[in-house]
């Protein structure tokens, strides 16, 4: 059983261009969570998201950030025009159920240029 | 606001000294107090949950216990290969759908042999 794919593992943007970040859930999870980690501090959710619906945005950033979790497919984190300031690792959880622990994927190093 | 303090920020080890790690949290209703093992460059992987005051969870050298103010991760007769960041995280009862987890900012360990 397969656990959290996050892909790509490192992913090199210019400032202004755009990052995808994908995220495949365990097999049976159908909720998924994306956190950020900056170096030096923790973890901080961003968004909590089940099939075709956000539930929770309440950490995202109001501009240049969007996620979805379609039907089909991964889930992705979308961040337009990239600043500096986004460089971070990006780590992507699921869980089966909501009151059951959350397992992380490997995540996705984003570097700003 | 909910918050989760951890300490020692670092702690240092000779292999076979035991010892514990902190967990202290203010939180509005706790559904559920997690605790986490990140090595470097990796994600955090699940180690514990914890759900009320008086519980107790095992697994190998580590211990977890939780009172209704904070959460111990015992380590007994540590080995060098238990070096890695210890995360600690609380989900709220919220009155709303949101499984969002709180993170402390860890606790660094690292056991010499």
């Amino acid at each position: 059983n397969a656990g959290v794919m996050q892909n790509p593992r490192h992913l090199v943007r210019r400032r202004g261009q755009e990052a995808r970040l994908r995220c495949s859930p365990m097999k049976g999870h159908s909720h998924v969570y994306w956190y950020r980690q900056l170096p030096e501090e923790g973890l901080k959710f961003m968004v909590y998201l089940q099939k075709e619906n956000i539930i929770d945005e309440s950490g995202m950033p109001k501009e240049r950030f969007s996620a979805e979790f379609p039907k089909e497919g991964p889930s992705i984190l979308r961040i337009q025009q990239v600043v500096r300031g986004d460089s971070a690792a990006y780590f992507c959880a699921s869980s089966r159920n909501t009151n059951t622990e959350a397992f992380f994927g490997q995540g996705t190093r984003l570097t700003v240029v | 606001e909910d918050q989760v303090t951890q300490s020692p920020e670092a702690l240092r080890l000779q292999e076979g000294e035991s010892s514990s790690l902190n967990c202290s949290y203010t939180v509005s209703g706790l559904r559920g107090l997690f605790w986490y093992r990140q090595d470097p460059g990796k994600g955090p992987e699940f180690l514990f949950t914890l759900y009320s005051a008086g519980e107790e969870k095992e697994k190998e050298r580590l211990k977890a216990t939780l009172t209704k103010k904070e959460s111990f991760l015992h380590i007994t007769a540590p080995k060098p290969e238990d070096s890695a960041t210890y995360l600690c995280a609380v989900q709220a009862a919220y009155g709303g759908a949101t499984n969002k987890l709180i993170f402390g900012t860890g606790t660094l360990l690292a056991v010499q042999p």
